[in-house]
């Protein structure tokens, strides 16, 4: 089953505004990743946030994790066409300690 | 660093057909993952080992799916017999460490098989 849903399962941005992809999570998490995918490849590593952290920076992305209310967000700031890709958050359960993706959402930067 | 090799990059085949991947992950990597991504959906794990040991097969088909992880390295993943759902994108990954890549940190994805059942 799908522990993390994103929202919006689709964005359409132009290059140079800020992208902001939201993920809410059922059960209790020992961390939150979040990762990239581009057409036709495997998964890349963004960013890891842990349950006890609020907010996480590396370079133009920003994570925010708020455990009361399930739910992260992972924001792009000056987007770039490169950035066009899917994203996926990711919550490693503490009751299972399975880690669980999400259905994703897709970006599309305009040059 | 090499990164997680999978082979076949693609694979087409008939239905009731059988196939197998191939997966060898980074050098020292303990923790190895399989992974079902069915086109517009995001991956669902299918199977996880610890190094030759299976951690969590709860979601994988197992009057059709198998997997193996000799000498806790190299894996292999077979399907026999195919259906036309098992159309998906089969992704593996590992990780340095734990019982589950979360708490070791993020896992390192191959390039994926893509299968084709017609």
């Amino acid at each position: 089953s799908q522990q993390g849903e994103e929202d919006p399962q689709a964005l359409s941005i132009q290059e140079g505004e800020n992208a902001t992809m939201n993920c809410s999570y059922k059960t209790s998490i020992n961390n939150l990743q979040w990762y990239r995918q581009n057409s036709g490849r495997g998964l890349v590593h963004l960013i890891l946030i842990r349950s006890n952290e609020r907010e996480k920076h590396s370079g133009r992305l920003r994570v925010t994790l708020d455990t009361s209310k399930k739910s992260s967000s992972l924001l792009i700031t000056a987007s770039r066409a490169a950035d066009t890709a899917s994203y996926f958050c990711a919550t490693d359960a503490v009751d299972t300690g399975k880690l669980i993706f999400g259905q994703g959402t897709t970006l599309q930067v305009k040059p | 660093e090499a990164g997680v090799a999978q082979s076949p990059r693609y694979k087409i085949i008939e239905k009731r057909q059988s196939v197998a991947f191939w997966c060898n992950p980074i050098s020292g990597h303990a923790t190895l993952y399989w992974y079902q991504q069915i086109l517009g959906q995001g991956p669902k794990l299918l199977i996880q080992f610890q190094n030759n040991g299976v951690v969590d097969d709860s979601q994988l088909p197992k009057d059709r799916f198998s997997a193996e992880r000799l000498k806790g390295v190299d894996s292999t993943l077979k399907i026999q017999p195919a259906k036309l759902e098992d159309s998906a994108v089969y992704l593996c990954a590992s990780s340095p460490g734990g019982l589950a890549g979360g708490r070791g940190g993020e896992l390192f994805f191959g390039e994926g098989s893509r299968l084709t059942v017609l």
